[in-house]
């Protein structure tokens, strides 16, 4: 079944303890992203990767990292959590477009609920 | 620089009447444009896509949009509401000559259908 997964889907921490929320893709895509979602503020990209070796900053890229060693993974980093990074990630993944030269449709993970105290 | 804007934060309709949620988008060049549906805890689905083709799109459950790049619009519409559309809907744009890896969400639309 091709499809994006996110682990762990729930976490609570603490500040300052570093974490990583793990991102595969079976579908063989080229890009890659991490969201967040906050009430009212709808996705915000924070990372993305249009292929291996190579990652580039979203929109609220501060307090994060990222890496893309091979095509299916993209994990997420968080070297010194704060509370303000609490939140619903969300990852996804697409093919380039073959029209447009963009990414195509994004396919989601389920979300990992941060919390971060 | 892209942008997108979600005029309106809250739709209420009724059963059986139409829907209408609208998009309006900041690109330098011709977009990709998306329309997604959240529903309660759940993950997010595409409903419909475009990408430089026909302008007039069809997407799953009924959904329609039309691209009007004169209006440098994309308004997502239904001739007639179902409960089970009840959902937060996400349009988003993706600008091939800003960076092709980049998407900007609105920040969504809360479609609520009374019975």
């Amino acid at each position: 079944e091709a499809q994006v997964t996110q682990n762990p889907r729930y976490l609570i921490t603490v500040t300052g303890k570093k974490l990583t929320v793990t991102c595969s893709q079976n579908m063989n895509h080229e890009y890659m992203s991490w969201y967040r979602q906050d009430p009212g503020l709808g996705l915000r990209q924070i990372y993305y990767s249009m292929n291996v070796e190579v990652t580039d900053k979203g929109d609220v890229p501060e307090g994060y990292k990222v890496s893309r060693k091979e095509k299916r993974n993209f994990p997420l980093i968080l070297e010194s959590p704060s509370p303000n990074q609490t939140s619903l990630y969300f990852c996804a993944s697409s093919h380039e477009s073959r029209t447009s030269g963009s990414s195509d449709t994004q396919y989601f993970g389920p979300g990992t609920r941060l919390t971060v105290l | 620089a892209q942008s997108v804007t979600q005029l309106d934060s809250h739709v209420s309709v009724s059963e059986g009447t139409p829907v209408l949620l609208r998009c309006n988008y900041s690109s330098s060049y011709s977009p990709s444009l998306f329309w997604y549906v959240q529903h309660p805890n759940k993950g997010l689905q595409l409903l419909l896509k475009y990408t430089s083709a026909a302008t007039l799109v069809k997407g799953i459950n009924g959904f329609e949009a039309e691209f009007k790049k004169s209006e440098t619009s994309f308004h997502l519409t239904k001739p007639s509401a179902h409960m089970s559309d009840a959902a937060e809907y996400f349009c988003v744009v993706s600008d091939p000559t800003t960076n092709a890896g980049k998407s900007t969400f609105g920040d969504g639309t809360t479609l609520t259908v009374k019975p």
